[in-house]
């Protein structure tokens, strides 16, 4: 079974473009994450759905940052208009939950904002 | 608020000795522990885990460790090899929240051969 796909690996952008990022969770999980890895903070969560519907955003940082998820293989996390401070990698990890509930990462989308 | 926190950015071993890695968290609600391992330009990749009932886990080479009355738990990695050094992450969950995990830093090991 394939993994949690993302796309595009590397982004490089001009600040106060529009940028999305896009994710394929696991077939059959329930839950998917987004995640954006930082030096000072590490893995911070930005928000995580179930079942397509949003229950925690509170890690999003601003208004520029929205997430969906119109089916349950599909999310996308836009940033409109990027700033060179959102440069980082952005993970995309999914999870059903059962075992010890651990979560399966993408590869991830490194974000280069100039 | 960091409720995870791992205080040492990096590590470093020789080839064959303990490696130990450590986190701390503040909420008692935390039920479940995991380690996560991550390589360059990859995801990272579940390793260990540990509920809160217990005290220790073992698998292979790694052992974790939690004190919950210290609300600290470890990572041993025995013995290193130089295919461990990576970047270890500490996750922990509450268990009504829907297996949101809440991450540490990060802690950066170096094995050296």
């Amino acid at each position: 079974d394939a993994g949690v796909i993302q796309s595009p690996r590397h982004e490089v952008t001009e600040m106060g473009q529009e940028v999305t990022l896009r994710c394929k969770p696991i077939s059959g999980h329930d839950y998917l994450f987004w995640y954006r890895q930082t030096m000072m903070r590490g893995l911070e969560l930005l928000i995580y759905f179930n079942n397509n519907v949003p229950i925690d955003d509170s890690g999003m940082p601003e208004d520029r940052f929205s997430a969906k998820m119109p089916n349950a293989s599909f999310s996308t996390l836009k940033i409109q208009p990027s700033e060179p401070r959102d440069s980082a990698v952005y993970f995309c990890a999914s999870t059903n939950l059962r075992g010890n509930g651990e979560l399966f990462f993408g590869e991830g989308s490194r974000l280069t904002v100039l | 608020d960091q409720q995870v926190k791992q205080n040492s950015p990096s590590l470093s071993v020789q080839e064959g000795r303990i490696s130990i890695l450590n986190c701390d968290y503040t909420n008692s609600m935390f039920d479940y522990f995991l380690w996560y391992k991550k390589y360059p330009a990859e995801g990272p990749t579940f390793l260990i885990s540990i509920s809160s009932i217990k005290d220790k886990n073992e698998d292979g080479r790694f052992t974790v460790f939690l004190n919950k009355s210290a609300k600290h738990l470890s990572l041993h990695i025995v013995p290193s090899q130089p295919g461990d050094s990576a970047v270890y992450f500490c996750a922990a969950r509450t268990y009504n929240q829907g297996g949101k995990l809440i991450f540490g830093q990060g802690t950066e090991l170096s094995v050296k051969p």
